[in-house]
């Protein structure tokens, strides 16, 4: 019964390869949204949907994409990884924007 | 510009002794505040926001809207507290689309 859940919760990759991430959220939340924690453990927002339509990109390479083929789910598709890719990587939702948002337990994800 | 500054990265304390974790921020509005935890190896969960002004496991924030702070209070610290603690702001409730503005973060260890 896990609230938000994302997969892989680990990924370690080569330089230049394309990876995915995949979130979904049983809540029946109509916004998501993902997060970067870099390794001083600072998060940063990236993204967010609602009601699968983009609302929030700030400034993240165009390697990013996000894609969100229902409510439910908010994937994040990264090409030609590079080494400061590397952090870990927080899916979240909430009902509506503004209020309480519940976060994903992470991807850590490893570029070498 | 909306800002959340943490200003301690590290914080110790003994058991059993008061703690507060400071928060200030800077917002051209009313804003929103939240404070999320996570435990080690853990998601990041919500601990408490200040329109709900309720005690969470020991645990209140005031927001003080002169001095701009919303400082994170404990009279008695326990040894599972030790958390990484953010600080975040929204806007209100539609006005930022939800995004959430983070503060580095306190890592709070508590002694035996």
């Amino acid at each position: 019964d896990t609230a938000v859940s994302q997969t892989p919760k680990y990924l370690v990759t080569q330089m230049g390869n394309d990876k995915s991430i995949k979130c979904e959220q049983n809540l029946g939340h109509d916004t998501m949204y993902w997060y970067k924690q870099d390794s001083k453990k600072f998060l940063k927002i990236m993204f967010s949907y609602n009601n699968k339509e983009l609302i929030i990109n700030e400034t993240v390479p165009n390697r990013f994409s996000p894609k969100s083929p229902d409510k439910a789910h908010l994937n994040l598709h990264i090409n030609s990884l590079e080494l400061g890719d590397s952090a870990v990587y927080f899916c979240a939702s909430s009902q509506d924007t503004g209020l309480q948002q519940y976060f994903g337990p992470g991807t850590r994800l490893t570029v070498t | 510009a909306q800002r959340v500054t943490q200003p301690e990265k590290l914080l110790s304390v003994f058991k059993g002794a008061p703690v507060e974790l400071k928060c200030n921020y800077s917002y051209s509005g009313s804003p929103e505040l939240f404070w999320y935890v996570q435990y080690s190896r853990q998601r990041l969960q919500l601990l408490l926001r200040h329109i709900s002004r309720e005690s969470i496991k020991g645990f209140t924030a005031d927001l003080n809207k002169g001095e701009t702070s919303f400082h994170l209070k404990k009279p008695f610290a326990q040894e599972e507290d030790s958390a990484m603690y953010y600080c975040a702001l929204s806007g209100p409730r539609g006005s930022t689309l939800g995004r959430l503005y983070f503060g580095r973060g306190t890592q709070l260890t508590v002694w035996p």
